[in-house]
């Protein structure tokens, strides 16, 4: 069964502090991504990753940071938090399109970011 | 860039009616179109989806309904269950790459 899995569901952090939100698939996709969720806003893209070692901008890139050192796992890290990084953070993970176009994403459960 | 516009947020809908969905995109270029429900606690799951050279598909009790000309997507649910309450997010894409812009969300709520 396919799975995506976020190591926290819930962190309370303070402002300033630096936040590492990790991702594990083992589905051996090539893609993984990171979107951010809030209500009335939907999915917006942070980043995304289509190899080990690379990396691209999404909408909302500012203030945040990946890392994709294996092909299992994506990490999304916050320099120094603020707090209207507050909010509900998505992994997601899918193959590479061979037909032209996107393919479907597999999401994790999601982490709950709280920054005070 | 792409965007997308999803209404009504919140929708309510007594048991055995049909719900209805509407987003919009600006995008022409734009040519594939999932729908995604998140049920609570849980990650986003895609239901269905359309490419732009088909303008309608089904599947048992959904169906999208797509008019390129227009620039508008629906999602219609027949004979709501009370399992169908569910946050849904539209999002459109087009062939060059893996990128998908969502719409806003609908909340679904089925009564009993």
């Amino acid at each position: 069964d396919v799975k995506v899995t976020q190591s926290s569901r819930y962190l309370v952090k303070r402002t300033g502090e630096k936040v590492f939100l990790e991702c594990v698939q083992d589905m051996d996709h090539e893609n993984m991504f990171w979107y951010r969720q809030d209500p009335g806003l939907g999915l917006r893209l942070i980043y995304f990753s289509y190899d080990v070692k690379m990396k691209e901008k999404g909408d909302i890139p500012e203030g945040y940071s990946v890392s994709r050192e294996k092909k299992e796992r994506f990490s999304l890290i916050l320099e120094s938090a603020s707090t209207n990084q507050t909010s509900m953070y998505l992994c997601a993970s899918s193959l590479f399109p061979g037909l032209g176009l996107p393919g479907e994403l597999f999401f994790g459960e999601g982490s709950r970011l709280t920054v005070l | 860039g792409e965007n997308v516009e999803q209404h009504p947020s919140t929708l309510s809908v007594q048991e055995g009616d049909s719900a209805v969905i509407k987003c919009t995109y600006s995008d022409s270029a734009s040519n594939y179109f999932p729908w995604y429900k998140q049920e609570l606690g849980k990650g986003p799951q895609l239901i269905i989806d359309i490419r732009s050279n088909v303008g309608e598909k089904k599947d048992q009790r959904i169906a999208v309904t797509l008019n390129k000309t227009a620039k508008h997507f629906s999602l219609h649910i027949t004979e709501t269950q009370p399992e169908d309450s569910a946050v849904y997010f539209c999002a459109a894409s087009d062939n060059a790459g893996n990128m998908l812009t969502f719409g806003g969300g609908t909340r679904l709520m089925v009564k009993p």
